[in-house]
């Protein structure tokens, strides 16, 4: 089964740099989720989105920025980068159908080092 | 705030036995989910089993089991007969609404000992 993809896997960049991390859902889910993981936690919850629009925003710096287009892959945009935006950064995808919960799958993550 | 707290930062078990993750969270909601989530060396976050609060039954998954103590807010895992392939980082993680954000405890680290 297709699973959710993220691109690039890994990403290094200079300090005040400018980052863009992809996302691509499992086909016919409709909510992406970002999340970012520093060394030695738990992920940590960055924006969501369902059908192109922001549903939910968590501890998200100013720096950056996401959106979800028309074929709801999404896009985090990452500029002035710090030493501490190094982390794994994770993108899932759900079906946001009306009704219960529904399961969050994870991609593989993107690892961004920060120089 | 709805939190989820894993009082155990690391365990052992030998292989074939049983091991019991714990974890307890705190909500005011009545209806919402916990998972657990699996963290391999591959950093890859693998979807270990779920229990919807408003079900009775406990969620079981082959080797994976819960204990879900709705009115202890306790939510543990078993694994049965542990393999050398179940030795992880584990999060219990909980959710409320369609399409809400996941709150994940801090982990648990399992070694599985040959």
């Amino acid at each position: 089964a297709a699973g959710v993809i993220q691109s690039p896997r890994h990403l290094i960049k200079e300090k005040r740099e400018t980052a863009t991390l992809k996302c691509y859902p499992i086909p016919r889910h409709d909510t992406v989720y970002w999340y970012q993981q520093g060394p030695g936690q738990d992920p940590q919850f960055l924006i969501s989105f369902y059908e192109k629009m922001q549903s939910d925003k968590g501890s998200i710096p100013d720096r950056f920025s996401a959106q979800q287009f028309s074929d709801y892959h999404s896009e985090l945009n990452m500029s002035s980068l710090e030493l501490g935006d190094s982390a794994l950064y994770f993108c899932a995808s759900s079906l946001g159908a009306s009704g219960r919960v529904n399961t969050q799958y994870f991609g593989p993550g993107t690892r961004l080092t920060v120089l | 705030a709805q939190t989820v707290t894993q009082s155990q930062p690391e365990m052992s078990v030998q292989e074939a036995e049983t091991v019991t993750l714990s974890c307890t969270y705190d909500t005011s909601e009545s209806d919402y989910y916990l998972f657990w989530y699996k963290q391999p060396p591959s950093r890859q976050m693998i979807l270990v089993i779920r229990q919807e609060a408003y079900k009775q039954q406990n969620a079981t998954e082959n080797r994976f089991s819960v204990n879900f103590q709705k009115a202890a807010k306790s939510f543990s895992l078993k694994i049965s007969d542990s393999q050398l392939g179940d030795a992880a980082m584990y999060f219990c993680a909980y959710t409320v609404n369609r399409d809400d954000k996941i709150i994940f405890g801090k982990g648990t680290r399992l070694h599985i000992l040959p």
